[in-house]
This record gives C-alpha cells, sequence and structure tokens, in this order.
C-alpha cells in the first residue's frame, strides 16, 4: 500500500515556542492531506484538509493563525503548531488518500513543557 | 455533519474467541472505513466498505447502508489483535468524521 510518512515521531518543545510536523507521502502524489488531533484515549478530530497551492480548509474551532499549515509540493505538507502552550500537546496524525483508501502517517507525539 | 456511534466501548476477549464490533451512523455516506491502532499509536486501513461484506483473512466487514450501520467481524481472535477499532464515515468531501473506537484486549 501507500506510505505515508511523519516526522518527528516525538517532539518535546518549551512553552511559548513553534514546533513544525512534516508529512510526506513517498511512494504517490497527494493533492489533498488531512490533519487530525488525538488526545489520549480519545478519537480522531478533523483538524483541518490541506490542499497542495491553495491554503488549508480548517474545521470550525481550530485556529488557524495558531495551527499553520502549508502544502507546497504534491509529496509534502506541514503543520506548525505556533507558540506552544501545554494544551496543545497532543497525538497529530496525517493522512492522505489514494482512491478510496487513506493511509496515515505513524503520528507525532508533542509535548509542550 | 455525521454522527458515528461505535460499541461496544471495551472488549475484553480470550485468544481464539471471536467477536463483533458495530458502527451506526447518522447519515447516508459515500465513505465508509474501518482502522486499528495499535499500541504505538499506528493507523492501518482494514477495510473501505460503503456497502456489502468483505473480508481479509480472519477479519470481515458488512455494511448495510440503507439501515446505516457496519459490523467488524474478527475471527479466532489473537493478541495481536488488540488495540483500538475505529469506524470513520464521511461523504463526498472525503472528510471523515471518526467514532470513538472499541478498545479491544484480546488475553492469551
Amino acid at each position: 500500500g501507500a506510505v505515508v510518512s511523519q516526522h518527528p515521531s516525538w517532539v518535546i518543545c518549551k512553552s511559548g515556542t513553534s514546533v513544525k510536523i512534516e508529512c510526506r507521502s513517498l511512494d504517490f502524489q497527494a493533492t489533498t492531506m488531512f490533519w487530525y488531533r488525538q488526545f489520549p484515549k480519545q478519537s480522531l478530530m478533523l483538524m483541518a484538509t490541506s490542499n497542495e497551492g491553495s491554503k488549508a480548509t480548517y474545521e470550525q474551532g481550530v485556529e488557524k493563525d495558531k495551527f499553520l499549515i502549508n502544502h507546497a509540493s504534491l509529496t509534502l505538507s506541514t503543520l506548525t503548531v505556533t507558540s506552544a502552550h501545554p494544551e496543545d500537546s497532543s497525538f497529530y496524525i496525517c493522512s492522505a488518500m489514494v482512491g478510496n483508501t487513506i493511509y496515515f502517517g505513524e503520528g507525532s507525539w508533542l509535548t509542550v513543557v | 455533519g455525521i454522527q458515528v456511534e461505535q460499541s461496544p466501548p471495551d472488549l475484553i476477549l480470550q485468544e481464539g474467541a471471536n467477536s463483533t464490533l458495530r458502527c451506526n451512523f447518522s447519515d447516508s455516506v459515500n465513505n465508509l472505513q474501518w482502522f486499528h491502532q495499535n499500541p504505538w499509536g499506528q493507523l492501518i486501513n482494514l477495510f473501505y466498505i460503503p456497502s456489502g461484506t468483505k473480508q481479509n483473512g480472519r477479519l470481515s466487514a458488512t455494511t448495510v447502508a440503507t439501515e446505516r450501520y457496519s459490523l467488524l467481524y474478527i475471527s479466532s481472535s489473537q493478541t495481536t489483535d488488540s488495540g483500538v477499532y475505529f469506524c470513520a464515515a464521511g461523504g463526498s468531501n472525503y472528510k471523515l468524521t471518526f467514532g470513538k473506537g472499541t478498545l479491544l484486549t484480546v488475553n492469551p
């Protein structure tokens, strides 16, 4: 199947700093990628739809100025958590579609201290 | 938006047992998928099944779109089947709404 890779897998950052998470489609081109957030023992919540070459579409309640999404190429989307705070600590997962099948990255655990 | 409900929330099995997980969705969907999330967080797509029945080894799934539910069957469960099983549904825009999942624990 298609491969979606995320980096980093784990990141710890200080409160007030920014952190960037990368999502790459390794063996296919993805015009659309999705970013999800998952709190411990909870479900996945869609944050935004990342569209190559255009602005991301954010879900209601997601701060676009805090969670910056860039999809500059057909194989790379990035999520930058700006001015991170402890409440931003979470598991962030990206996904891309190939046909009707969705493939997820490995996820990135963010801890803000 | 679409509402997705999964049951049961937790399930404990002895190795070798069979189980059925259920997913109810609130509206007609073009996309219905089942995923398994392992203890390390990795999500694996199990089935794309907006309607009908599919089988893959010990797993099979059935979606009855007219009645807005889907079932995931696990037969002869193994300890490696442990994890969270998510059902996700969506319309034509490919945005998926996830259920809260079923936490499956298979004991040896």
